[in-house]
């Protein structure tokens, strides 16, 4: 059964600042991993999908990167902005379509 | 192009009732797929559809059901509602279902 872990839960940063997201996994077999945004009370934002046969996966401020054999992803945003604040969510797609979601780290961005 | 959309976006109701939430997925998806989400357990797949078939369902008692027309748009309905069925109800749709993920803004629906 895979299970996603993201650590930190929280974090707090000042504007400005270059941060990265982490995220595990623990069945190496998948089709890709993607990277969601979510603001409160609100759906769910694409920002990055990673097939399982890439390594990484770029976009504006945005890096993914992705270690099928650690079971390891990470989340770089360059720059940080109070406006990237939000849950950040990492989310596996396996065999059966379904997406296996980590609990999200809460970013802060302060002014 | 107009993203996914799910009607109604708030319900509240009491235990025993019944629900029946929908969603329209991005024009020419065929994979209808629906979360709940809620603080204690997070984001939980529910089920999957793809050109009308189910695929894929999740761990949830046989009170959630639901079903995709021909036109690829899809409802959930949760019958006898317990308090714990409070969440927010989450619908994407993908092309194919292996490939990105688009969400809608949700259904939260509060049980009383």
């Amino acid at each position: 059964k895979q299970e996603v872990t993201q650590i930190p839960a929280a974090l707090s940063v000042p504007e400005g600042e270059n941060l990265v997201l982490n995220c595990s996994f623990t069945d190496s077999a998948i089709y890709n991993l993607q990277w969601f945004r979510q603001d409160p009370g609100k759906g769910l934002t694409s920002l990055l999908l990673i097939q399982s046969s890439q390594r990484e996966q770029t976009s504006g401020r945005l890096n993914a990167s992705l270690d099928k054999s650690s079971g390891r992803s990470t989340l770089y945003i360059a720059a940080s902005q109070p406006g990237d604040s939000a849950t950040y969510l990492c989310a596996i797609q396996g065999g059966s379509e379904k997406l296996v979601f980590g609990k999200g780290t809460k970013l802060t961005v302060n002014p | 192009k107009a993203g996914v959309t799910q009607t109604p976006r708030y319900l509240i109701k009491t235990r025993g009732q019944q629900v029946t939430l929908s969603c329209s997925p991005i024009s020419g998806h065929r994979s209808v797929s629906w979360y709940q989400q809620t603080p204690g357990q997070g984001l939980q797949f529910l089920f999957e559809y793809f050109s009308e078939t189910q695929r894929n369902k999740g761990n949830f008692p046989g009170r959630f059901s639901g079903r995709q027309f021909s036109n690829s748009r899809s409802e959930m309905n949760v019958s006898t509602l317990e308090l714990g069925d409070s969440a927010l109800y989450l619908c994407a749709s993908s092309l194919f279902g292996t490939d990105t993920q688009y969400f809608g803004p949700g259904t939260r629906l509060t049980v009383l």
